[in-house]
């Protein structure tokens, strides 16, 4: 299996602008989260899927956040419109259950907003 | 809400040192999970343990769950240039949930 694939690896993109950030978990993981990593906060949760449902989303930062799974391989974190204060690097990882599984991350996307 | 307190937040040791990190919390966890990230690059799982007072090693890598189910100690050692990256504890309380992160602890070794 080549793992979680997120895409892409790195963006920069200027305040105001869309920003669509992707995942592909491992397949047959029925769980997918998505994480933001900064200096200041490290991991923070912002939601995560149940066979391809939002379960929780109270980590999502604001309205200008949305996340979607419209199938069991693929989900994307968008944010419109972006911000300086939304730099950091994203995670997707993926998971069989929410149990003592342990997470599968994927490399992450660096995001940088100018 | 629920916190790991993960320490020291950094190190830096000469090679072939011996290295020591822990993780505590005022809550009691079912499970603890140990993972690096190597820079650039997503946390990758190291060691789980499921049992207080468990001892599990992974290599030159030996992590324990507290007796207390409160804490979680991670030890390198004969640390290598590789080791480098950021060591995070997580945290499982009950039989299913989120885990809960602790914010790293970054490991810089010089040869």
């Amino acid at each position: 299996d080549a793992g979680v694939i997120q895409s892409p690896r790195h963006e920069v993109t200027e305040m105001g602008q869309e920003v669509t950030l992707r995942c592909k978990p491992i397949s047959g993981h029925d769980y997918l989260f998505w994480y933001r990593q900064t200096m200041m906060r490290g991991l923070e949760l912002l939601i995560y899927f149940n066979n391809n449902v939002p379960i929780d989303d109270s980590g999502m930062p604001e309205d200008r956040f949305s996340a979607k799974m419209p199938n069991a391989s693929f989900s994307t974190l968008k944010i419109q419109p972006s911000e300086p204060r939304d730099s950091a690097v994203y995670f997707c990882a993926s998971s069989p259950g929410l149990g003592p599984y342990g997470y599968t991350f994927g490399s992450g996307t660096r995001l940088t907003v100018v | 809400g629920q916190q790991l307190n993960q320490s020291p937040q950094s190190m830096f040791i000469q090679e072939g040192e011996d290295v020591s990190m822990n993780c505590t919390s005022s809550s009691i966890f079912n499970t603890w999970l140990w993972y690096k990230q190597d820079p650039g690059e997503g946390p990758v799982l190291l060691i789980a343990l499921y049992k207080a007072g468990e001892l599990t090693s992974n290599g030159r890598l030996t992590a324990q769950f507290g007796i207390t189910r409160k804490d979680s100690f991670l030890n390198i050692s004969a640390s290598i240039p590789s080791d480098v990256g950021i060591y995070f504890c997580a945290g499982l309380r009950g039989s299913q949930g989120n885990l809960i992160f602790g914010k790293g602890t970054k490991l810089s070794v010089k040869p």
